[in-house]
């Protein structure tokens, strides 16, 4: 079963306006932690925010905040103020103890975000 | 601060041919993880190295070989490359295993075998 869901594929927002994201997880472990992940047509992974499943507040970083919906399991990355920068694809993902020893991070398939001027 | 360094950025290799790439870190972090990444997906663990000196198999490592030199340093090694091995590669560190630690990622290798 898929552990990370990113359900759009492509996202197409207008110049400063805002966008959300989604990612819903499946887990059945009560400590994660969920992250969001951008990569620009450049090809590095660049870290944007990470969400800690006891964390009671929706983290926030700039013009980042990940909206957290524990029932819902669910971890939307919201961007205001859209910028041309933006433009790249995002990844969300996830590490739990049932990802093994290691923690790895667990991704989704991503969201290419276009930012139209 | 460089964080994460990768080299090569580009290698195309035949079928048979092997290579070694490699990663340093100069975050003092414990723990390094290589990755792969194909066209359209997210990435899949190869290895991790949990601290120095211990290493272990992530999703996918067959084919692959580890060596984690020192705190610094995690090299990735394809023995007898595949057409199939043909992918980006990224290294990444992290102060530890715990969920809580994000992980930071070098710039990648794209790799293709022919």
């Amino acid at each position: 079963a898929q552990k990370i869901t990113q359900t759009q594929p492509g996202m197409f927002v207008q110049e400063k306006e805002a966008v959300t994201l989604d990612c819903t997880y499946d887990t059945s472990d009560q400590s994660y932690g969920l992250f969001w992940y951008k990569q620009p047509s450049s090809g590095e992974m660049i870290f944007l925010i990470y969400q800690g499943s006891y964390d009671e507040q929706n983290a926030t970083e700039g013009r980042y905040s990940l909206n957290f919906q524990k029932a819902r399991k669910s971890a939307n990355l919201v961007i205001s103020a859209s910028q041309l920068g933006d433009s790249a694809m995002y990844f969300c993902a996830m590490r739990d103890p049932s990802s093994g020893s290691a923690r790895q991070l667990t991704f989704g398939s991503g969201t290419q975000l276009t930012v139209l001027p | 601060n460089a964080g994460v360094t990768q080299t090569p950025k580009f290698q195309v290799l035949k079928t048979g041919q092997s290579m070694t790439l490699q990663c340093a870190q100069d975050m003092n972090h414990n723990s390094m993880y290589w990755y792969r990444q194909d066209p359209g997906m997210g990435l899949r663990l190869i290895y991790y190295s949990a601290s120095e000196g211990t290493t272990d198999k992530g999703e996918v490592p067959n084919g692959y070989n580890v060596s984690r030199l020192n705190k610094r340093e995690f090299s990735l090694r394809l023995e007898s490359a595949a057409p199939s091995q043909t992918s980006v590669y990224f290294c990444a560190s992290s102060e530890g295993l715990a969920a809580a630690y994000e992980q930071y990622f070098g710039p990648g290798t794209r790799l293709t075998v022919t």
